[in-house]
Parts: C-alpha cells; sequence; structure tokens
C-alpha cells in the first residue's frame, strides 16, 4: 500500500520555529509538495521538491532526501496566523496524481 | 482571485435526495479531481479526469458519478444522498508539469440529513 505519515499536532510559541517531519512509501515518486490548510478552508501551496536538498521561500523551507522518503517543512518566526493544518502530498506519476497525509495541525500559543 | 469555483458553498440536503456538485476552472488545464475530506482526516481522491470524455475512479470507493463533456467543467453528482455523504468534497485542477500542483476550489461542504 502507499503511506505519508506525518505528525497529527504540534504547538510552538510565536517567534519560535517548527518543523514538520513527512516520511512516505508510495509507488511511485514525481514530486513532494506542502500545502497550508486553514480550518474550513482549500488547501494552498507552499512549496515543492522532486530533488533532494532544501528549498527556501520566506520564512517556510522545505527538505527532501529521495532515499529516506523524508521530508520535513520548516517554519521559521511563528506567527499567530501560521496556526493552521499543513499536508504533505506526493505526486505519484507524471500525470498529476497526488496522494496526501493526513496533515499536522500546527497551533501557535502567544 | 479564484481560478477554480464550486458551488455550493454549504449544502444540507434530505436522504434520498440526487444532487450535483459543481465545478468549473477558467484556467484551461486538462486534469481535474475530486476529493472527499472528513475534519482532521486527510483527502481521498475519488475521482479523476485527464481530459474531454475521460472520467476515472480514484483510490477511495465512491457512489458518486462525474462527467466531463467541456475542459472548464467537471461536476460531481449523487444520484441518492445517504448521511454517509457527509463531508467536505474539494475540486482541484492541474497542467502537466507544473510545480505548484494542485489549484483547489473553496469547497463544499455537504450534510446529509
Amino acid at each position: 500500500g502507499q503511506n505519508i505519515d506525518q505528525p497529527t499536532e504540534m504547538t510552538a510559541t510565536e517567534g519560535a520555529i517548527v518543523q514538520i517531519n513527512c516520511t512516505y512509501q508510495t509507488s511511485g515518486f514525481n514530486g513532494l509538495f506542502w500545502y497550508q490548510q486553514h480550518a474550513g478552508e482549500a488547501p494552498t501551496f507552499l512549496s515543492y521538491n522532486v530533488l533532494d536538498g532544501l528549498e527556501e521561500k520566506g520564512r517556510f523551507s522545505s527538505f527532501l532526501s529521495r532515499s529516506k522518503g523524508y521530508s520535513y517543512l520548516l517554519l521559521k518566526e511563528l506567527q499567530m496566523k501560521d496556526s493552521a493544518s499543513y499536508l504533505c502530498a506526493v505526486r505519484t506519476d507524471s500525470w498529476g496524481k497526488l496522494q496526501f497525509g493526513a496533515g499536522t495541525q500546527v497551533v501557535v500559543t502567544p | 482571485e479564484a481560478d477554480i469555483y464550486q458551488t455550493p458553498r454549504y449544502l444540507v440536503i434530505g436522504t434520498g435526495k440526487k444532487i450535483t456538485l459543481e465545478c468549473s476552472q477558467t484556467m484551461g488545464h486538462d486534469k481535474m479531481y475530486w476529493y472527499q475530506q472528513d475534519p482532521g482526516m486527510e483527502l481521498h481522491l475519488i475521482h479523476y479526469s485527464y481530459g474531454v470524455n475521460s472520467t476515472e475512479k480514484g483510490d477511495l470507493s465512491s457512489e458518486s458519478t462525474v462527467s466531463r463533456i467541456r475542459t472548464e467543467h467537471f461536476p460531481l453528482t449523487l444520484e441518492s444522498a445517504r448521511p454517509s455523504h457527509t463531508s467536505q468534497y474539494l475540486c482541484a485542477s492541474s497542467e502537466l508539469g507544473q510545480n505548484y500542483g494542485y489549484t483547489f476550489g473553496s469547497g463544499t461542504r455537504l450534510t446529509v440529513v
């Protein structure tokens, strides 16, 4: 079967750093995506990795190791508005289907 | 500014009714998808389409059906709604090779009573 695993919930204080890990075992791999989803809203794109290494985008960075089947999303200088669910998704074929993890709920406290 | 539109945003309907959830996109994307998401749970792919007159069932078994007669339109139909169909339904589209995966619609939250 296909598995994408992430922690269920993480709590951090405003201004801190949080790292959300994602491990995957899928039938194919053609890129890994991170999305942010606020309660009751649609997911919005955060980052994309297809090669090993770190991609940085402002306060958010994402890392990929294909040999380990592992990625993380790093959120720096946390703000209250970063409280949301963060979804790890793997594109399993060249046609575009995404397989999603269950999401990690990040709670930012004052 | 949304380029993919879902209607209705919220729907409460009685058991046994037929419903159609609408999804339209203005980006000319060939690929469109329907996902089902229960609160706190992962998104499950229920249908997808790679072009006009092409539809496939996804990984999660669903009693719904879809059609793709025009590139921009990908409606989902439930012939007879049941309480077990209560969920959020998300429509998405993508283009081959794009590096941001999907563009999602705002979703339809369906409650069957």
